[in-house]
């Protein structure tokens, strides 16, 4: 159980075009779902928060108007990357949480490999 | 959220139990020791999570010694299917993760 996907695995756009990812958790109802990126060789960085059914929290630094998040049910997250550029290339990888369980232990996505040409 | 420090790098052979230590010298009366276990190119996978003395589960043990300043992931018997990076996140229930470096265990065969 508690098994988080994400569409696409990897993608590959022209710089100034949009990417829509999708976070889905499969078997579980997840509350809260998170976004994060890794640049090579790095560490996760949270991006946002997102509750379902309200606006999402953004960290310091993250761009709102550049990555759009909507989670409109309680299994479905998506993060828009809107006018992609190079530097926006990286990996982006979701989590989820269930009303039942800690903000310790979140299931995490594959990732989604983004790459901007 | 409580500052940890962990080892950037450890290596293994297959077979070798591997400890890997985290100091959290800051950490609250309501925090826990949770560790997260990354393969390249692949979301985090929780592991382990501890408050105090021993805890342990099918994949490895988290000691906390009683001042709970530290905390040791014991992995036993690696293999080479365990090379990866391993996070060690002090928390409470309400915190954000928030991923440090974390330790880059590499087993050799």
């Amino acid at each position: 159980g508690a098994v988080v996907s994400q569409h696409p695995s990897w993608v590959i756009c022209k710089s100034g075009t949009s990417v829509k990812i999708e976070c889905r958790s499969l078997d579980f109802q997840a509350t809260t779902m998170f976004w994060y990126r890794q640049f090579p060789k790095q560490s996760l960085m949270l991006m946002a928060t997102s509750n379902e059914g309200s606006k999402a929290t953004y960290e310091q630094g993250v761009e709102k108007d550049k990555f759009l998040i909507n989670h409109a049910s309680l299994t479905l997250s998506t993060l828009t990357v809107t006018s992609a550029h190079p530097e926006d290339s990286s990996f982006y990888i979701c989590s989820a949480k269930t009303s039942g369980r800690s903000y310790n232990e979140q299931f995490f996505g594959p990732g989604t490999r983004l790459t901007v040409l | 959220l409580a500052k940890t420090t962990q080892p950037i790098s450890m290596d293994s052979y297959e077979g070798q139990e591997v400890n890997i230590t985290c100091s959290h010298n800051n950490i609250a009366t309501n925090d826990y020791i949770t560790w997260y276990q990354q393969f390249p190119s692949q979301g985090p996978r929780f592991i382990i999570q501890g408050y105090k003395t021993k805890v342990t589960n099918e994949v490895a043990s988290l000691f906390i010694p009683a001042d709970r300043k530290s905390s040791t992931l014991s992995l036993p018997r690696v293999s080479l299917s365990d090379t990866a990076v391993y996070y060690c996140l002090v928390l409470n229930n309400t915190d954000k993760l928030i991923f440090g470096t974390g330790t880059r265990l590499q087993v050799f065969p």
